[in-house]
């Protein structure tokens, strides 16, 4: 079956500008979560969605940084006023539900680059 | 907090040689523990996990890893490397509970020697 999709694969923006990064998760699954890869570090968690709970948004680093989620599908990641240092991938995961045993599976990133 | 520690960055191996990725984590509870495989232009793709019981897991592709709680390690092994395993690995540990965020190590490169 399709597996996590997300888009763009690629972003290059000027700095200031605002970027959205979407997110399909797998179907049927409940949690989705989004992380930050930047260059020679291992992933940072941002935010996770389960079902229509509230988002656990502890891992954002600024206010700058938002994401929505519409029921149990589509999510989008919103960056304001982007800046160099968020140039990064963007991962994004989905799992049946939030639950340890649960596998998360990824999608293949989106690759922000911030002129 | 939870911490994951790679202390390889980069790691060469020649094909059909034996492999050992290390990886050490710092966490309060009971850990639970992951390896994650990123090939270029792939997603992230799980190659085994720990939770409780056997010591030694068994995942994907021939690997294995061995949780040692007295050595807090989790190393990933595998017999006889193949060119294909060529890529990025991460372990991971998690948080548990209802809300399984993952924290990761800074991921070990791996080359292969044909």
């Amino acid at each position: 079956g399709a597996g996590v999709s997300q888009s763009p694969s690629n972003k290059v923006t000027e700095k200031g500008k605002d970027v959205e990064l979407r997110c399909d998760p797998i179907s049927g699954h409940t949690a989705l979560y989004w992380y930050r890869q930047r260059l020679g570090q291992g992933l940072e968690f941002l935010i996770y969605f389960q079902g229509n709970s509230a988002p656990d948004k502890s891992g954002l680093p600024s206010d700058r940084f938002s994401a929505e989620r519409t029921g149990e599908s589509v999510s989008t990641l919103t960056i304001q006023r982007t800046q160099q240092e968020d140039s990064a991938v963007y991962l994004c995961a989905s799992s049946p539900s939030d639950w340890y045993t649960d596998t998360q599976y990824f999608g293949p990133g989106t690759r922000l680059t911030v002129l | 907090a939870q911490s994951v520690t790679q202390p390889d960055i980069h790691i060469t191996v020649s094909e059909g040689a034996s492999l050992e990725l290390r990886c050490n984590y710092s966490y309060g509870a009971t850990p639970y523990l992951f390896w994650y495989v990123q090939s270029p232009g792939q997603g992230l793709q799980l190659l085994l996990k720990y939770f409780s019981g056997d010591t030694l897991v068994q995942g994907i592709k021939g690997f294995e890893a061995e949780f040692k709680r007295s050595q807090s390690s989790f190393n990933l092994r595998k017999p006889s490397v193949h060119w294909s395993d060529a890529a990025e690995y991460f372990c991971a540990v998690g948080a548990g509970g209802g809300g399984n965020k993952l924290t990761f190590g800074t991921g070990t490169q791996l080359k292969v020697e044909l």
